[in-house]
């Protein structure tokens, strides 16, 4: 069965650092494109960002709310996905996804969701 | 960047009776490889959004066939044919024809 689990969500004040954790089990990892979503409370759903595979250099996209902010690493060694994210404000509070990426980019849809972690931006 | 509109914001529907929901996109979703890179998901109220469809019509792996999705450059629909209690929830069209990828506001399905 295939699992994303997200840790490392909470309360922070606006300004501050934190950073999510992605573990990923049953799939090759390495050989996937993984994305974050988030949700503000109440809201729509909110693309952040995407890394793609080693064979693609592990590049990234970002969305403009979060580009020079927020930034997104793998380490496929051990099966994990991260999101930095610094400078953080108020606006950015809400349940953040991780995200399996179906098809990498040849069909791009999002099949696998993790239950998502909150994060709180308050001062 | 593109915009996705999904009207509408919300559809009371009889136990049974069909659903449709519509996404305009602000351009075209065709990408220079020929696919269009819409899909359609539903999120179930404390749940974490599930693929209903990818690239406008295919239905993914376990999803009932009273689910279908069709459309093409810049208008889609999912239909649902005959609306059941667990389709309740918010229904999100996205786009990832282009970065940034975006989301629709969601339609929300509910019964009458």
């Amino acid at each position: 069965e295939v699992q994303l689990v997200e840790s490392g969500g909470g309360l922070v004040q606006p300004g501050g650092s934190l950073r999510l954790s992605c573990a990923v089990s049953g799939l090759t990892f390495s050989d996937q494109y993984m994305d974050w979503v988030r949700q503000a409370p109440g809201k729509g759903l909110e693309w952040v960002g995407r890394i793609r595979d080693r064979a693609h250099s592990h590049s990234t996209e970002y969305a403009a709310s979060v580009k020079g902010r927020f930034t997104i690493s793998r380490d496929d060694s051990r099966n994990s996905l991260f999101l930095q994210m610094n400078d953080l404000k108020t606006e950015d509070t809400a349940v953040y996804y991780c995200v399996r990426v179906l098809g990498n980019g040849k069909i791009d849809a999002f099949d696998i969701w993790g239950q998502g972690k909150m994060v709180i931006v308050s001062s | 960047d593109i915009v996705l509109t999904q009207t509408p914001l919300s559809s009371p529907v009889t136990l049974g009776q069909p659903a449709s929901l519509s996404c305009r996109s602000s351009q075209s979703l065709v990408y220079s490889d020929g696919n269009t890179y819409l899909s359609w998901l539903q999120q179930r109220p404390g749940q974490p959004p599930r693929l209903l469809i990818y690239k406008v019509s295919n239905r993914f792996s376990g999803v009932p066939d009273r689910f279908s999705g069709s459309g093409a450059g810049t208008d889609f629909t999912l239909k649902i044919s005959r609306v059941e209690a667990e389709d309740v929830g918010v229904y999100y069209c996205m786009q990832s024809t282009q970065f940034p990828f975006s989301f629709g506001g969601g339609t929300k399905v509910e019964i009458k």
